[in-house]
């Protein structure tokens, strides 16, 4: 268990142009969920899949972001025509489901974006 | 809509010197309050999951509990490795939502 990856851990890019991250869940995780947190707040979700299939996405997730998980493991997040204010730090976090007693959520390091 | 709202923001305390942090949340349905942990510049590592009214967990220095209405992060005799940031998140039951609701957190440092 080498827990959650997360690629890039840091993006500086230039407003206009598009960024695409990367996650790596917990090996034996079924889902996998992205958050985006800004200074000073709380992580707020963007969407989730179970395996390869999408089942939740936040208002948030406007028609400029995408997720993916082709083939049930790692996931990617493209934001399109980056905005200054798509600067936040986006975590991914994993789970699997059902699991054995309780269940949460594995966080992992988080990529930070910078749009300048 | 679901809402967490930890207090207070910030904590100083000397090393020893016990405290507790709150979280308030509205839910519709709970069916899990999380507490974690982050370091700046790195993820939330998890701490406690609590599921009912009542219910009480512990570890090492910490002690998370549940009420209806809220949940208390008791920290006995802090060392400054304590010192983090801590958050709480619900889950809802209804819906069939898994997102995570999180608060804003409670920054806690802890002199020597």
């Amino acid at each position: 268990d080498t827990g959650v990856s997360q690629d890039p851990r840091h993006k500086i890019t230039k407003r206009g142009q598009n960024v695409t991250f990367r996650c790596d869940p917990i090996s034996e995780h079924n889902r996998l969920y992205w958050y985006r947190q800004t200074l000073g707040q709380g992580p707020e979700f963007l969407t989730y899949f179970q395996n390869e299939a999408q089942l939740e996405k936040s208002r948030l997730l406007s028609n400029r972001f995408s997720a993916e998980r082709p083939k049930g493991s790692f996931s990617t997040l493209e934001i399109q025509r980056t905005e200054q204010g798509d600067s936040a730090m986006y975590l991914c976090a994993s789970s699997l489901v059902p699991g054995q007693g309780f269940v949460w959520q594995y966080f992992g390091p988080g990529t930070r974006l910078t749009v300048t | 809509e679901d809402q967490v709202t930890q207090s207070p923001e910030a904590l100083r305390l000397q090393e020893g010197e016990s405290s507790s942090l709150n979280c308030s949340y509205t839910v519709s349905g709970l069916r899990g309050l999380f507490w974690y942990r982050q370091d700046p510049g790195k993820g939330p590592e998890f701490l406690f999951t609590l599921y009912s009214a009542g219910e009480e967990k512990e570890k090492e220095r910490l002690k998370a509990t549940l009420t209806k209405k809220e949940s208390f992060l008791h920290i006995t005799a802090p060392k400054p490795e304590d010192s983090a940031t801590y958050l709480c998140a619900v889950q809802a039951n209804e819906g069939g939502s898994e997102k995570l609701v999180f608060g804003k957190g409670t920054k806690l440092t802890v002199n020597p």
